[in-house]
């Protein structure tokens, strides 16, 4: 059965600590994606990697960065946590469909709450 | 970014009830997701659509993808308390571009 792991399901930091959040994928999958979800605003992407060591910004990379040392894992890093980043964090890998976009795996998110 | 709308925001119903929900673009998408969220997990992927006025049937779920290709719909006939969840549209324009979400239609099916 395929999978998309987070580290954590629910975490609670405070301001201005370094947060990191883990995602693992046993697909083999080439490309790897954060996103945050906050109620009214739907899905935004955050930052995505097609390869190792590789990464692009997504649509609000600001206060965040990320990770890809290795194929399978993709971390995103709050370097310096702030409350208006409390909100659920879902990593997705995918498997490009061809002509059909990508069909994107999700884990089952980590809600992270900053105080 | 392409802007997906998505409606209604919010929708209950009565078990055995049929449904219909909307994922609306001014954009051209070279095809269109759907996927469901269940409380606590994370979204699955229900159905790709295509081609412009693609019909895909799951079990008691239709989906259809505009002739233009600028839209689609979700009809649930006889809905089940187990369709409860939050129903998103994803679009991709092709050339590489990562998809578009909406915002999401939250479905509760009563007992």
């Amino acid at each position: 059965d395929v999978k998309v792991t987070q580290s954590s399901r629910y975490l609670v930091k405070r301001t201005g600590e370094k947060v990191f959040l883990e995602c693992v994928q046993d697909m083999d999958h080439e490309n790897m994606f954060w996103y945050r979800q906050d109620p009214g605003l739907g899905l935004r992407l955050i930052y995505f990697s097609y390869d190792v060591k590789m990464k692009e910004k997504g649509d609000i990379p600001e206060g965040y960065s990320v990770s890809r040392e290795k194929k399978e894992r993709f971390s995103l890093i709050l370097e310096s946590a702030s409350t208006n980043q409390t909100s659920m964090y879902l990593c997705a890998s995918s498997l490009p469909q061809q002509g059909f976009g990508e069909k994107l795996f999700f884990g089952s998110g980590t809600q992270l709450s900053v105080l | 970014t392409q802007l997906l709308e998505q409606s209604p925001q919010f929708l209950s119903i009565q078990e055995g009830e049929n449904l219909t929900v909307y994922c609306n673009s001014s954009s051209v998408f070279s095809s269109l997701q759907w996927y469901r969220q269940e409380p606590g997990e994370g979204p699955v992927l229900l159905v790709t659509v295509v081609t412009g006025g693609e019909v895909k049937k799951l079990k008691r779920l239709t989906f259809q993808f505009g002739d233009a290709r600028k839209d689609s719909s979700l009809h649930i006939t006889a809905a089940q308390p187990g369709d409860t969840g939050l129903y998103l549209c994803a679009g991709d324009t092709g050339a590489n571009s990562k998809l578009t979400f909406g915002k999401g239609i939250t479905l509760s099916v009563r007992p």
